[in-house]
């Protein structure tokens, strides 16, 4: 069975902090890895990975694979009070490219 | 990305009736949409793959007959929940794969039965 765990669970954190978010996965033909932030509605669209070692960045957010070890982490550098929000990662497997999602990290930020 | 939205944004209904949730790709053909839902303080479980033309594929432990998918063009997936039950009531959201293989989803549908 596809499984994607996820941690930490939930992280408290100071304004300005720098956060390291984790991913592993367990997933049959695995295609590639995505990060979503999901404030109080659907998740948005931030990363997909499909080649191991190369860094995604977009401003203070960015993202790294290891296909070998079959792990993801997303870096946020410098948080802010609107980085506030559950962190999804999915592995996209199989022939449909369905995903499967982690549980997510729920970030919180405070001023 | 593609964009995509969802109709209604939330609904209530009374157990036993029925309520179809529209789910639109905006400017993008998608031969492939997917079903989510979300209970509160839980992640995101794929329901079934809507598949433009075709029946949908479902997942293990989804009722087939009870959460109906009818994805009769590229741009529209509807899902029609029959029968419904409070147990039912949850967030449901769709999505469509991208040019490059990711996903988008759609706002989401909260949906609440009495």
């Amino acid at each position: 069975e596809d499984k994607v765990v996820q941690s930490p669970l939930s992280l408290v954190v100071h304004e300005g902090d720098t956060v390291t978010l984790n991913c592993s996965y367990e997933v049959t033909n695995f295609r590639s890895l995505l990060w979503y932030k999901q404030e109080k509605k659907a998740p948005t669209f931030l990363f997909m990975l499909t080649s191991s070692g190369i860094e995604k960045k977009s401003g203070r957010l960015s993202s790294i694979l290891d296909k070998k070890e079959l792990f993801s982490i997303l870096n946020i550098t410098a948080t802010q009070t609107g980085d506030s929000a559950i962190y999804l990662c999915a592995a996209s497997g199989g022939s449909n490219y369905k995903l499967t999602f982690g549980k997510g990290t729920l970030l919180t930020v405070n001023p | 990305g593609a964009v995509v939205s969802q109709h209604p944004s939330w609904v209530i209904c009374k157990s036993g009736t029925s309520v179809k949730i529209e789910c639109r790709s905006l400017d993008f053909q998608a031969t492939t949409m997917f079903w989510y839902r979300q209970f509160p303080k839980q992640s995101l479980m794929l329901m079934a793959t809507s598949n433009e033309g075709s029946k949908a594929t479902y997942e293990q432990g989804v009722e087939k007959d009870k959460f109906l998918i009818n994805h009769a063009s590229l741009t529209l997936s509807t899902l029609t929940v029959t029968s419904a039950h409070p147990e039912d009531s949850s967030f449901y959201i769709c999505s469509v794969i991208g040019s490059s293989y990711e996903q988008y989803f759609g706002p989401g549908t909260r949906l609440t039965v009495t």
